[in-house]
């Protein structure tokens, strides 16, 4: 079965680092997808990875390797507006998402 | 601003009743999806469109119709037969090209007693 794994919960403190992981088992895979989704609101898209290794973008890195079929989110100096769910979703043979529960993370100050 | 957009935020229906979730996006975009989210499950794809006046099942279609008779609209209904209606539903669209990115509306919590 297609199954997307990533931790329910974390607690991380204003201006560290977390590092959000995800592993997927899909039929076939076509890249990872990163949404991030405050609560009651829409989820945004963060990043995209299809070849292996890390993408940068400001603050937040999303690393992948797909041998491993493992994909992280990497978010520096955080902030209080990073606290949200975020989302991992791998694209299948098909073209389908396949969507994992998402990890909602807690900053404190 | 482009952007997709749901109607309403909040709805609230008794047990019984077909209710019709709207769903607009002026993004010119091909495709657009219905998600359906739980506490603690992924989202889970109710039906999807690729084109106009086409739409195909999800993984969750049983008790949920759609239609697709305008590039823009993509309204959802959940009629009676959906055992568990309760839920935070939002609506997707993307270019429908490959692995694009969706853009998601602000959702619509419908409420079933």
């Amino acid at each position: 079965g297609q199954n997307i794994d990533q931790p329910t919960e974390m607690t991380a403190t204003e201006g560290a680092i977390v590092q959000i992981n995800c592993t997927y088992q899909t039929s076939g895979f076509n890249g990872l997808f990163w949404y991030q989704q405050h609560a009651g609101e829409a989820p945004t898209f963060l990043s995209y990875n299809v070849l292996d290794g890390l993408e940068e973008k400001g603050r937040f890195s999303s690393f992948l390797s797909r041998s491993k079929g493992y994909s992280y989110l990497l978010l520096k100096e955080l902030q209080m507006k990073d606290s949200a769910s975020y989302l991992c979703a791998a694209l299948d043979s098909n073209y389908q998402l396949i969507w994992g529960a998402g990890t909602k993370l807690i900053i404190k100050p | 601003d482009g952007g997709i957009t749901q109607s309403p935020k909040y709805l609230f229906r008794k047990e019984g009743q077909n209710v019709t979730l709207s769903c607009e996006q002026n993004l010119n975009h091909d495709a657009m999806y219905w998600y359906r989210q739980d506490p603690g499950q992924g989202l889970r794809l109710i039906y999807y469109s690729q084109i106009v006046n086409d739409f195909q099942k999800g993984d969750i279609a049983e008790g949920y119709s759609v239609s697709r008779e305008k590039k823009e609209s993509f309204p959802l209904t959940v009629t009676s037969a959906q055992k568990n209606p309760t839920a935070f539903y939002l609506c997707a669209s993307s270019t429908g090209t490959g692995a694009s990115p969706l853009h998601f509306g602000n959702g619509t919590r419908l409420t079933v007693t």
